[in-house]
Parts: C-alpha cells; structure tokens; sequence
C-alpha cells in the first residue's frame, strides 16, 4: 500500500458524458501527478499540481482538466468522452524536494462504451 | 525531451534462473532512473531508483540495477527468479525538480515452473 488513493476502482460510462476522478495524496505530499495507461499509448504522464498550483502540462487533452484542493487531494475531469478515453489512470504523488520518490495509487479503470 | 526504450517486449524464464531487463533512455544531463513493477490489475510499485552515486542500486524483492552513463542504460537484474516475479516491468526517467516520468512501454516477465 503506497498511501495514495485513488476512488472510484472502476467507472463505466458512454461516450459524450462527463466523469471525475479522485486522489488523496500521501500523508505530507504536496505535488500530485497524473498519468493515463492505454494500450496503445502506453503510460503518459498528463499533468501536474504542486500545493494547489498547476507545475507541469503533458499530453493532457483539452478535454480533460484537473485542480488540486487546499487539503491537497486533486481531481482529474474528462469530458465529452471518447471510445479512446478508456485506460488505466493514475494519481501519484510526491514531497517538495527533487529526490524524492513519486508514489503511485492503484489507479482508476474507466471503460467508455 | 527524455524518452526511455525497453527494447524487450516480453521475456519468458524459468524459475530459479537469473533475469535481466534492458532499459535505454534519452537525457541530456544526469536522469533520475526508476524501476516500477506492475502486477495484473494493481498499480505500479517501485523496485528501486537512482538518482546520484553508486551506479549499482539495490531494491526491494533481490532486484539490482546499474547505471551505465556510457551506454545511456539501466538494466535490472535479478539472480534467481520466483514465480511471484511474473508481472510487467517499466523503466522511468526523470529530470528536474518536479520530475515528470516518462515511461518505457514496458517488458512482461513470464516464469515457468
């Protein structure tokens, strides 16, 4: 158990609808990162909040939108859903300095039908 | 950009025998290097890291690493592979204070009895 968590475990929905996903960091974590595992584009980082604030941007789809909250949890909304939406999502986080390690949540499986 | 090749898709090995993983990656400077183990329908667990100093890292479960800064390549190892080893193994690189992972397209190990 790396103390991240990450709800819900499955979520299945249609195309076009609008889903949430959460994370609670680990206890004194301040940055959360997001990454999406598919098949096809195997795992990609998405984005990154550090203490509140937006740090780091990757492939994330304009679709797609996260905050992270003063109590440090963050939420990754993806919108007007797409067949190729459905992948593993992960929530990992870290403390402030550089050389701490990234911890990873069990992540979110989303099924788009 | 860092990238990070593993260039085995899959590797089948018998139980008891040694194991080892390729990884090469992309940096311009000195990369934080991550081993992450993910068995089927849990999240990613880190096997070990590197971030300065000894080039040969020891992790949780027997397994080692190596950073080789001449060949841009961090191979883990293990000397005798148990069953429990079977899973799907990425190799990560990061840079930077608030390091994003980008990920290899990961190796499955498959162990027969």
């Amino acid at each position: 158990d790396s103390g991240v968590t990450q709800t819900p475990k499955h979520l299945i929905t249609a195309t076009g609808q609008r889903v949430t996903l959460r994370c609670s960091p680990r206890s004194g974590d301040l940055s959360v990162y997001w990454y999406q595992q598919s098949l096809d584009q195997g795992l990609q980082f998405l984005i990154q909040y550090y203490n509140g604030e937006e740090r780091a941007k990757g492939n994330i789809l304009e679709r797609f939108s996260a905050q992270q909250f003063p109590d440090l949890h963050s939420e990754l909304n993806l919108s007007s859903l797409e067949l190729g939406d459905s992948a593993l999502y992960f929530c990992a986080s870290k403390r402030a300095v550089s050389t701490d390690t990234q911890y990873f949540g069990p992540g979110t499986r989303l099924t788009v039908l | 950009a860092q990238s990070v090749t593993q260039p085995d898709i899959h590797i089948t090995v018998s139980e008891g025998a040694s194991l080892e993983l390729r990884c090469n990656y992309s940096y311009g400077a000195t990369p934080y290097l991550f081993w992450y183990v993910q068995s089927p329908g849990q999240g990613l667990q880190l096997l070990l890291k590197y971030f300065s100093g000894d080039t040969l890292v020891q992790g949780i479960k027997g397994f080692e690493a190596e950073f080789k800064r001449s060949q841009s390549s961090f191979n883990l190892r293990k000397p005798s592979v148990h069953w429990s080893d079977a899973a799907e193994y990425f190799c990560a690189v990061g840079a930077g204070n608030d390091y994003k992972l980008s990920f290899g397209a990961g190796t499955t190990v498959t162990v027969r009895a």
